[in-house]
């Protein structure tokens, strides 16, 4: 079956510390996206990208990091940086020309 | 500052009833207009979506209105089911890119 899988579903990260968070697809898509959400804030966009090697920052980018170096994969890295990073970390896939997305099960990261 | 307002932010129904959901948004750039549903901890997934030279779309029991002029679009859940509670995200896109509305708590009460 075609989806996206992001691991690991739970992390916690002590304050101070670099996490990645994992996001791999088998759906061929092009695009693929990083959002996070916190309650009542709907999802925000953190980093997207459009065609390996290049990605974009989104409206929320500071503190994180991301790299694409395979059509599958999408890792995000939340730095020291990034102040208040617990939050459910949702990454999502596009064909590109059609915007609809594809989202996978999400990462809840927490510090502590 | 958010591009895609929605409202209400939760809203209780009983089972049968339903349960309508509005967004409203500025750019008009915008081009596509998706809904998404989110059980808890689980991600969002494409529910309904519309085009702006529409004016309703109906996909089972979930129905999209969209008014151009006014830039507004909502949600209907008809004969909306315990199974229906979740939460439910408007959206606008342009370029590829989606804004998010804050998101609706449906419950609905058998």
């Amino acid at each position: 079956d075609g989806g996206i899988t992001q691991s690991p579903k739970y992390l916690f990260r002590k304050e101070g510390q670099n996490v990645t968070l994992s996001c791999e697809q088998n759906l061929n898509h092009d695009a693929m996206y990083w959002y996070r959400q916190d309650p009542g804030q709907g999802l925000r966009l953190i980093y997207y990208s459009q065609i390996v090697n290049d990605f974009q920052k989104g409206d929320i980018a500071e503190g994180y990091s991301v790299s694409r170096e395979k059509k599958e994969s999408f890792p995000l890295t939340v730095t020291s940086a990034q102040k208040n990073p617990t939050a459910f970390y949702l990454c999502a896939s596009s064909i590109g020309t059609v915007p609809g997305y594809t989202f996978g099960s999400g990462t809840r990261l927490t510090v502590v | 500052q958010q591009q895609v307002k929605q409202s209400p932010q939760s809203l209780i129904v009983q089972k049968g009833g339903i349960p309508i959901i509005n967004c409203a948004y500025e750019n008009t750039a915008f081009d596509y207009f998706p809904w998404y549903q989110q059980f808890p901890g689980k991600g969002p997934a494409l529910l309904i979506a519309i085009r702006p030279d529409v004016s309703e779309k109906k996909e089972g029991r979930f129905t999209i209105s969209f008014n151009k002029s006014a830039k507004q679009f909502s949600l209907h859940i008809m004969d909306s089911q315990p199974g229906d509670s979740a939460t439910y995200f408007c959206a606008a896109s342009n370029d590829y890119k989606l804004s998010f509305g804050a998101g609706t708590t449906v419950t609905v009460r058998a």
